[in-house]
């Protein structure tokens, strides 16, 4: 079945670094459009980044463009997310998600990255 | 402030049927078919209920169902059970740069 296990979370401080992993199992991973998806303590989800399945095509949310930055690696089935410049208002759980245009099919149980000093 | 605007709270009691709105523009909502509709409980990772509009995955019981007319598009739950107290977001592509939009989130209590 499909697996997608969020790790790299923990306590930053303001302006420093963080770079959260997902492992993806169940699945061809190389076919599949991924994204990361937030939501911060009591609020909505937030969508963060996609990548396309080769990773020739990325976008990101207006909040965090310039800061973060998506990458995948097929040959490990794994999708990464290295967050710069981290704010406080990027204190929330990050969840790993297969990427369809139609939908998020699937979801991590996410990690939870908290930016406090 | 989120992309899609939905209610911020619905309520209805067991057996009863419940709708929640999800208004976006052009550019999502009203522009594509690619409307989804998750379901989640507290501490959990959301949960697909609704693609493409109106269909069901597989698993997801008929008493949820999809519609869509312009730029909203609605989540109607009949037969209401106590399960089915969650908190429930929209989200559609978007043509903007951003790829996916979601709305800021309908907490449903079965009262």
């Amino acid at each position: 079945q499909v697996q997608l296990v969020e790790s790299g979370g923990g306590l930053v401080k303001p302006g420093g670094s963080l770079r959260l992993s997902c492992a993806a199992s169940g699945f061809t991973f190389s076919d599949y459009y991924m994204s990361w998806i937030r939501q911060a303590p009591g609020k909505g989800l937030e969508w963060v980044s996609y990548i396309s399945s080769s990773g020739s095509t990325i976008y990101y949310a207006d909040s965090v463009k310039g800061r973060f930055t998506i990458s995948r690696d097929n040959a490990k089935n794994s999708l990464y997310l290295q967050m710069n410049s981290l704010r406080a208002e990027d204190t929330a759980v990050y969840y790993c998600a297969r990427e369809d245009t139609a939908m998020v099919e699937y979801w991590g149980q996410g990690t939870l990255v908290t930016v406090s000093s | 402030q989120s992309a899609l605007t939905q209610p911020a709270s619905v309520s209805g009691s067991p057996g009863q049927s419940i709708t929640i709105s999800c208004t976006g523009t052009s550019s999502d909502v009203g522009g594509y078919n690619y409307v989804s509709w998750y379901q989640q409980h507290p501490g959990k990772a959301p949960k697909l209920m609704i693609y493409e509009v109106s269909n069901r995955p597989s698993g997801v019981p008929d008493r949820f169902s999809g519609s869509k007319s312009g730029n909203t598009a609605s989540l109607t739950i009949s037969g209401l059970q106590a399960e089915d107290e969650a908190d429930y977001y929209c989200s559609s592509y978007t043509s903007s740069s951003t790829f996916r939009v979601f709305g800021g989130g309908t907490k449903l209590t079965v009262l």
